[in-house]
């Protein structure tokens, strides 16, 4: 199956920071989600960007599929933004895999 | 708007229990349902898939089971808890390409 690497692992920043979280996959996929879980677990929905650049406030994403990466970019980072951030492809059937996600803290 | 919904959100069971875990997805028809398992260490198991009524795939052989009773509900069973089986739960419905959480139970097996 589709391996998925996510680096890095844990990130500490200061309130104000910028980050780059990177995603990246062993074969072509027809899908690519960005998730944050939240410090009380729950899994919220970033980005569904199997190819391209999306943003979303603070947020964005670039997949660029052909070289097999994703990247999620924060920028001016908020303490709510803490927790952990996943990656899932999908590359033709019904199962997603998810990589070990990147752990973040943003101390005020 | 769809919706997912789990329940309960936590619960604490002692070994050799059984185990009845219930999600219900809202304002879709005939969606892709999972159910997978966090453990601490953050990484996400997915335990069973379903693309259709009475349509139950597991990935991992194990002490769970998983049935899907109607198109929008997903049941997630054991006969006999292990300590192992302690972890966090969550139910997840897709609809062509993306993928949405619900809120999760929390398992304790004491």
């Amino acid at each position: 199956g589709i391996q998925v690497e996510q680096s890095p692992p844990d990130l500490i920043l200061q309130e104000g920071a910028n980050s780059t979280l990177r995603c990246n996959f062993s074969d072509s996929v027809n899908n690519l989600q960005w998730f944050h879980q939240n410090p009380w677990g729950q899994l919220i929905n970033l980005f569904y960007i199997p190819s391209g650049t999306k943003q979303n406030g603070r947020l964005s994403a670039t997949t660029v599929a052909t070289e097999r990466y994703s990247l999620l970019y924060i920028s001016s980072s908020q303490t709510t933004d803490s927790g952990v951030y996943f990656c899932a492809v999908e590359g033709g059937s019904y199962i997603p895999t998810f990589g070990r996600g990147t752990s973040l803290i943003v101390h005020p | 708007s769809q919706t997912i919904h789990q329940w309960p959100a936590t619960l604490v069971q002692p070994v050799g229990s059984p185990l009845s875990l219930e999600c219900t997805v809202e304002g879709t028809s005939n969606p892709n349902l999972y159910w997978y398992r966090q453990a601490a260490g953050r990484g996400l198991q997915l335990l069973f898939y379903s693309v259709g009524i009475g349509q139950i795939s597991s990935e991992v052989p194990q002490n769970l089971s998983a049935s899907r009773p109607q198109d929008r509900q997903f049941i997630l069973s054991s006969k006999k808890l292990l300590l192992s089986d302690s972890g966090f739960y969550l139910c997840a419905w897709s609809y062509r390409y993306e993928q949405y959480f619900g809120p999760g139970t929390r398992l304790t097996v004491t």
